[in-house]
This record gives structure tokens, sequence and C-alpha cells, in this order.
């Protein structure tokens, strides 16, 4: 049972470069979260799927698009990479049946420069 | 809107110390309150988690508490140890599928 797993640990990206982050959960969870965490601040929700085949948007969405592939992955887009985007991003998925309780994975540190 | 802070920023105790963490939160209709904790350049690890109609939970040394009605919780730590350095988060919940974060208190606990 590996939890939530993430890919790629680390990335650097030149402006304008295009990537996916991937994210999978093998806990059988129906919502999966994919958040920024930056300096000084605390986790903020860029999009959230409540289900497989739905997704909606968060507190920052604008640059990322995301896909829920089907119940066990949730993968984030940065089609234009901008420097404002360097962060570590954390994907996280939640177990309604356990009064909402809500599981991270390791984390992608991704510069822009 | 909630909004969810922790006091201090930061703290430091000598190795043994009883500590206590703060986090206050704007909007008392919350779901459940989740404690985490973090290590440099890792991911967030649950804690403890306290549903609204509770009023604590305890796990080993660690003892969350929740006062919905002023807005607090605490993350109490017993005998600290080195090994409990970290950064500790507190996260609301509010029932729907979002849910808010502190910024933390970064705990280094000296031998």
């Amino acid at each position: 049972n590996a939890g939530v797993t993430q890919t790629p640990k680390f990335q650097v990206l030149k402006t304008g470069q295009s990537m996916t982050l991937q994210c999978a959960q093998d806990m059988n969870h129906n919502s999966m979260y994919w958040y920024r965490q930056d300096p000084g601040m605390g986790l903020r929700l860029i999009y959230y799927s409540a289900s497989e085949g739905t997704t909606d948007k968060g507190e920052v969405p604008n640059g990322y698009n995301v896909s829920r592939l089907n119940k066990r992955e949730f993968s984030l887009r940065l089609e234009s990479a901008a420097p404002s985007q360097t962060s570590v991003y954390f994907c996280a998925s939640r177990d309604l049946s356990s009064y909402n309780e809500q599981f991270f994975g390791p984390g992608t540190r991704l510069t822009v420069l | 809107k909630q909004e969810v802070t922790q006091i201090p920023a930061a703290l430091s105790v000598p190795e043994g110390e009883n500590l206590v963490l703060n986090c206050s939160f704007t909007d008392s209709a919350i779901y459940n309150l989740q404690w985490f904790r973090q290590d440099p350049g890792k991911g967030l690890t649950s804690l403890l988690l306290i549903q609204s109609s509770q009023r604590e939970q305890t796990s080993g040394r660690l003892n969350a508490s929740l006062d919905k009605s002023s807005g607090r919780s605490t993350l109490y730590i017993a005998a600290s140890q080195p090994g409990d350095s970290a950064t500790y988060l507190c996260a609301v919940n509010g029932g729907g599928f979002k849910t808010i974060f502190g910024a933390g208190t970064r705990l280094f606990v000296k031998a």
C-alpha cells in the first residue's frame, strides 16, 4: 500500500515550457486534490476532483489544467510555465468514509527559470 | 471566508519540555480539524483528526483539543524530543471538498 505517489520529485523548466505532474493513489479514495505550497504561506488549492470524471477549480487555478484519468490518477498540467509557478506541488486524496481525513503525497519541487 | 492562523510561526524549546501549538479559525462551522507534521523537503503526515463533535484526540505523546465556540485548537506535545523538530500545520474542513490550511509553526527541539 503505497498511499499517494507523485512523479517527478524535482523538475526545472524554462519559462514557456510545458509539463505534467503525475499523481496516483491506491486507497480507493473518490476525491483528489492538487495544492501548491510557497514559503510563508499555507497550502493553496489549485484544482480538485470530487470523483472520477469531475474536476473543479480551487483558489489558484490560473495557468493550470487537470485531468482525472481514472479513480486512481489525477494529473496537473502547466501549459506555459512562468517563474511565478515555482513552488512545491502536493497531491492529496481524501477518505470520505473516515471523516474526511486527507492523505498527501511527497511533493514535486518545481523551479521555473 | 474561513481563515486559519497559527501562532507562533516558530518555536524553539529544550528537550523534555511540554509544549502547546496554537491554531485559530474564524468560522466555527467546521466539519473537522486535522493536524499535520511536515519534515523539511517532505510531504505532510497526518497526526490527528478531530471531528466537530469531539473535544480532543490523543495519539501517544500528542493531544489535540478543539473549541469550536472560540475558534481554537491546540496541539499539546508532551516530553518533547529532537525528533519532534518539524513544521506543524493545522487544516480546517468545512464539510465540503475544500480545506483551509494555516501557515504552520516551525518547531525546533534542542538536545
